[in-house]
């Protein structure tokens, strides 16, 4: 079963318009990270955000983390037609560093 | 190599056919994992090593399915008697350290079909 849910399941924009996505998991985490997919790839890491941090930036990348209600968000900034992926958080409960992901956000930017 | 690499890309196997997915992760990398990604879903866990240690097999979907990694390195992926569920994308991810949850890099992937 997977750990949390992500809203919205798509996500249709256009080019320089922001994208925002949530992830809402169910147990204590380790840290939160934020992977990118395109169609037919593999996952690519984009950014982390420790148990102890509230936010954190990267490039137009800017995600937050409440762990009060166990919940992340991530925003993309003036968004460009090559962020057309698929959007998964991921979460590390355990010793081992094994990851429990969310169903992901489909995210489509049209020029 | 630079990446981790899987092969074969694309699988097509008929039900009941046995099939082996390989993994070669970044040279030196001691973590390894598995994961399934059904259409339309996320990643879900299937195993893990720790060089040739098989720490935690606890996400297998049934004993039909089988993963090693004998010498620490390449790992495969074995689903004897294949079935329509078993129809996904099997991802393969590597690091460098153990057990800190980050530094994973994610091969592409085989697509298994089972018609």
């Amino acid at each position: 079963s997977q750990q949390g849910e992500e809203d919205p399941q798509a996500l249709s924009i256009q080019e320089g318009e922001n994208a925002t996505m949530n992830c809402s998991y169910k147990t204590s985490i380790n840290n939160l990270q934020w992977y990118r997919q395109n169609s037919g790839r593999g996952l690519v890491h984009l950014i982390l955000i420790r148990s102890n941090e509230r936010e954190k930036h990267s490039g137009r990348l800017r995600v937050t983390l409440d762990t009060s209600k166990k919940s992340s968000s991530l925003l993309i900034t003036a968004s460009r037609a090559a962020d057309t992926a698929s959007y998964f958080c991921a979460t590390v409960t355990d010793s081992w560093g094994k990851f429990q992901f969310g169903a992901g956000t489909q995210v489509v930017v049209t020029p | 190599g630079a990446g981790v690499s899987q092969s074969p890309r694309y699988k097509v196997a008929k039900r009941g056919q046995d099939v082996a997915l390989r993994c070669d992760p970044i040279s030196g990398h001691v973590s390894l994992f598995w994961y399934q990604q059904a259409l339309g879903q996320g990643p879900e866990f299937l195993t893990y090593f720790q060089n040739e240690a098989q720490l935690d097999k606890s996400g297998l979907p049934s004993d039909r399915f089988f993963a090693e990694r004998p010498e620490g390195s390449v790992s495969t992926l074995k689903i004897q008697r294949t079935q329509q569920e078993d129809s996904a994308v099997y991802l393969c991810a590597s690091s460098l350290v153990s057990g800190v949850g980050y530094g994973y890099t994610f091969g592409s992937g085989t697509r298994l079909t089972v018609v």
